[in-house]
């Protein structure tokens, strides 16, 4: 696609459920990351592909915090038995293999728990 | 440990101002990456820069210029004669590692308000 899609756009859950949040990155590019932003700070790190092999997943903050890419495209995050403390916006970006330093994010998936 | 600090939260200029953006960095890499991105107030992160450590030349696109000095871990960003479409919450990250893994370390961000 022209760029990068997140869906749902917002997601509102109870805590305890478990979220899937939806990540399709810019047509042909290799590597895909999932950055956490809490409301006045900068995107937090959390992971990151190069094709469908997760390379540094050192961000996720415990093990309820879970990512795939199974066929090098779109990606799932899923995080399980949500907490409060989960909402922020989750982006999404990608980058080409050219210039895997310039980062394309899309527009976020904003997750409430409450 | 890696850091950076934009020590600005809010800025508030009047269009035509000049406003500079500081950005001072913390990394005991001697590779690494520095970047500046924008977010303006519809919520998108977009790209405006990347700067290696081994270029040190100051940059200038339009209205926008930017500031490597080594000697003081500060990469700061400069915007002449300022527009209201520049109002926006700008972030300096650094990438360490000799090359970008993805791993972006985000200031907290500088919310710029140009007034008309």
């Amino acid at each position: 696609g022209a760029g990068v899609s997140q869906s749902p756009r917002y997601k509102v859950t109870k805590r305890g459920q478990d979220v899937a949040l939806r990540c399709d990155p810019i047509s042909g590019h290799v590597s895909l990351y999932w950055y956490r932003q809490a409301l006045g700070q900068g995107p937090e790190f959390l992971t990151y592909f190069n094709y469908e092999a997760q390379q540094d997943k050192s961000g996720l903050p415990n093990d309820r915090f879970s990512a795939e890419r199974p066929e090098g495209s779109i990606s799932t995050l899923t995080i399980q038995r949500t907490e409060q403390r989960d909402s922020a916006m989750y982006r999404c970006a990608s980058s080409s293999f050219d210039e895997n330093e310039k980062l394309f994010f899309g527009s976020g998936t904003q997750l409430s728990v409450l | 440990a890696q850091k950076v600090t934009q020590a600005q939260t809010e800025i508030s200029v009047v269009e035509k101002e000049d406003v500079t953006l500081d950005c001072v960095y913390e990394t005991r890499d001697t590779t690494y990456y520095l970047f500046w991105y924008k977010q303006p107030p519809s919520g998108e992160l977009v790209f405006l820069i990347r700067r290696n450590s081994f270029d040190e030349q100051n940059e200038i696109s339009g209205r926008y210029s930017w500031n490597f000095q080594k000697s003081t871990s500060s990469f700061n960003f400069t915007i002449t004669a300022s527009q209201v479409v520049d109002s926006a919450v700008y972030f300096c990250a650094l990438s360490e590692g000799g090359g970008s893994q993805g791993n972006l370390i985000f200031g907290k961000g500088t919310k710029l308000s140009v007034k008309p």
